[in-house]
Order: structure tokens, then sequence, then C-alpha cells
């Protein structure tokens, strides 16, 4: 069954560094997103992505953030200088064919900021 | 505040007893989704409801959608160990962000 990957799994970098946090959508997929869950808490949208542009942001998707799909089967998030607040659990998510339908989640990547 | 609020926070209960979890909103949705999160896993999407729907299943699993009372619940019947997790709703408007609750952590014992 095909399913949404993310890497790393797990990610430890340094205050003031730019990570890139990996996702391979399903594919065939054409809607994509970032979703946080700072530990503890419920899960945040970030973004979503369509027609290689962004559909739509929240608050937290400031400027440090970017999206990317720089080829045909990879999605990129980019946190251009990370904040001690950023440390969460990352989720890529891909949604097929049509909007609103049931979006599926990959196993996340667990971003920690020292 | 557009996300859904779940009820019970917590449930306990036994392998082969029932579990029933409710998800409450506010305003009109265009469709509900349920979400299984192991501790510290991923989310497993479990069943879509649109809000013309009033009743799905998928094996153990059956979700009802009560628009006019703006709620939902997720039975799981004979439930198994196996299904200790946390349970989200995951409410659509408008757009195509899940906006999700904080959820409700069941715990089965064998």
């Amino acid at each position: 069954e095909p399913e949404v990957t993310q890497t790393p799994s797990h990610q430890v970098t340094q205050m003031g560094q730019e990570v890139i946090l990996r996702c391979v959508p399903i594919s065939n997929h054409l809607y994509f997103y970032w979703y946080r869950q700072i530990l503890g808490q419920k899960v945040e949208f970030l973004v979503s992505f369509y027609n290689n542009e962004i559909s739509e942001k929240s608050e937290i998707f400031d400027d440090q953030f970017s999206v990317e799909r720089p080829d045909g089967s990879n999605f990129t998030l980019k946190i251009r200088s990370t904040k001690l607040e950023d440390s969460a659990m990352y989720f890529c998510a891909s949604s097929g064919g049509f909007s609103y339908n049931e979006q599926f989640f990959g196993p996340g990547t667990r971003l920690t900021v020292l | 505040s557009q996300q859904g609020e779940e009820d019970p926070q917590a449930l306990s209960i036994q392998e082969g007893e029932n579990a029933t979890m409710n998800c409450s909103y506010k305003t009109s949705i265009n469709n509900l989704q349920w979400y299984r999160q192991n501790s510290g896993r991923g989310l497993v999407h479990l069943i879509l409801i649109r809000s013309n729907e009033r009743e799905k299943h998928s094996g153990r699993l059956r979700v009802t959608l009560d628009t006019s009372k703006k709620s939902s619940s997720l039975l799981i019947t004979a439930s198994r160990a196996a299904d200790t997790a946390s349970y989200f709703c995951a409410l659509i408007y408008n757009t195509d962000k899940l906006i999700f609750g904080t959820g409700t952590r069941l715990q089965v014992f064998p």
C-alpha cells in the first residue's frame, strides 16, 4: 500500500541553523501539506501546497519557513533560522485527486533545536 | 474556536468492550476525519465522513455525524489492546487544512 515517507526521522540542530525536512508524498497525489505537533499539544496546520504554489498558510508559517517541490517526487520544508520553539514533530501529508479528501500522513520528523 | 472538542479526554476499558469517543464543533463543516496516533508516532487515517453523510463503517469502526447537533462519534467495537492510542477528530471547513482537536487517549487493558 502506498505511503508517505519522511526523512530524517529525527533531526537535532543548534539554534539559528537551517534545517530541511524531506517528504515523499504518495505518487499521483496532488495536494501536499505540512503540520506540526509540539510535544503534548495538538496537531497544527502549517501550509498547504498545490500546483507548485502555496494554497494556504497559517500564522505559524512565517518568513523563516518555506516549502518546495524540487522535483516530481519530493516535498520539502525549510526552516531558515531555527528557534528553540521550533522543536516539534513535523508531519507531511498528501491528498489525492480532489480537494477535501482524506489526507495521509507520514511518520513524522522529530526536530530538536538546542 | 474552529477546533473540535473531543470527549472524554481519556478512556480506559477492558479488551472486548466497546469504546465511544465524541467530537463536537461549533460551525458548519465540509467533512470530518478521524485519526489514530500511537504514542510518539504518525497519524493514521481512519474514516472520513462528509457533511451529507450520517454514518460510516470500516471494520470494527463506526462513525456517526449529526450536523444538527454539530457532533460526531467514533465507536470501536470489541476493542483490543492494540487499539490503545490517541484518537483525534479533524475538521475541514471551506479550505483544505485539517483542524485537529486535542484528542481522546484510549487505554485498552488485556
